[in-house]
């Protein structure tokens, strides 16, 4: 089963926007609105950001926006603070009855 | 509080066994789907296998044939069994609690390392 391709590192400075892409199929990403979005900060168990393609869980900062178009979809960061430097990863459900993440990417704060 | 905790990790030779368990507590075990998930130290999470309230299983290519999910409502309990290891099955392995809309997992364990050497 392969992965969700994400790209490996992008980064920004503080107050800035980024944006990380999530790209699988139409089997997975654009196939369905299950697509959730895990921020794991170093030495850190990974903590759910985004699901549903756009919702955020209770307490979880509105900087952090989904969407989705066609076979991709995107994890905004707004506003971007020292504190979201870590990992993100998404993840899809597959058709095949399978769930599948990307390959993580990790966020550097300059 | 809404918490997950693994146990039944350990060092096993390729070819082993090892089971693993996650106790639950704080919320309504029984209304929620599982999963397990592993994470090599310093790589990418790999989703292993889910396991619904009505008893719908799913696995990852990689452990199908090999692992085995199960649950325990009255325990309010998880476990993973695993045969015929291999060297690539050595990581961290989480249980995850599904949220219940989009198959997001909302709660994790801490994890427990399993590693796979002669």
């Amino acid at each position: 089963q392969s992965a969700l391709t994400q790209p490996a590192s992008v980064s920004g400075s503080p107050g800035q926007s980024i944006t990380i892409s999530c790209t699988g199929t139409r089997s997975d990403v654009g196939g369905h609105n299950f697509v959730s979005w895990y921020q794991q900060r170093p030495g850190k168990v990974p903590k759910l950001v985004i699901y549903d393609v756009s919702d955020r869980p209770s307490g979880v900062s509105n900087r952090f926006s989904g969407s989705k178009s066609g076979n991709t979809a995107s994890l905004t960061i707004s506003g971007l603070q020292a504190e979201d430097e870590a990992d993100y990863y998404c993840n899809s459900y597959r058709s095949s009855a399978t769930l599948v993440f990307g390959g993580g990417t990790k966020l550097t704060v300059l | 509080e809404v918490q997950l905790v693994e146990s039944g990790g350990g060092l096993v030779q390729p070819g082993g066994s090892l089971r693993l368990s996650c106790a639950s507590s704080g919320f309504t075990f029984s209304s929620h789907a599982m999963n397990w998930v592993r994470q090599v130290p310093g790589k990418g999470l790999q989703w292993v296998s889910y396991i619904n309230h009505a008893g719908a299983i799913y696995y990852a290519d990689s452990v199908k044939g090999r692992f085995t999910i199960s649950r325990d409502n009255a325990k309010n309990s998880l476990d993973l069994q695993m045969n015929s290891l291999r060297d690539d099955d050595t990581a961290v392995y989480y249980c995850t609690r599904d949220g219940g809309r989009a198959y997001e997992m909302d709660v994790w364990g801490q994890g427990t390392t399993v590693t796979v050497s002669s």
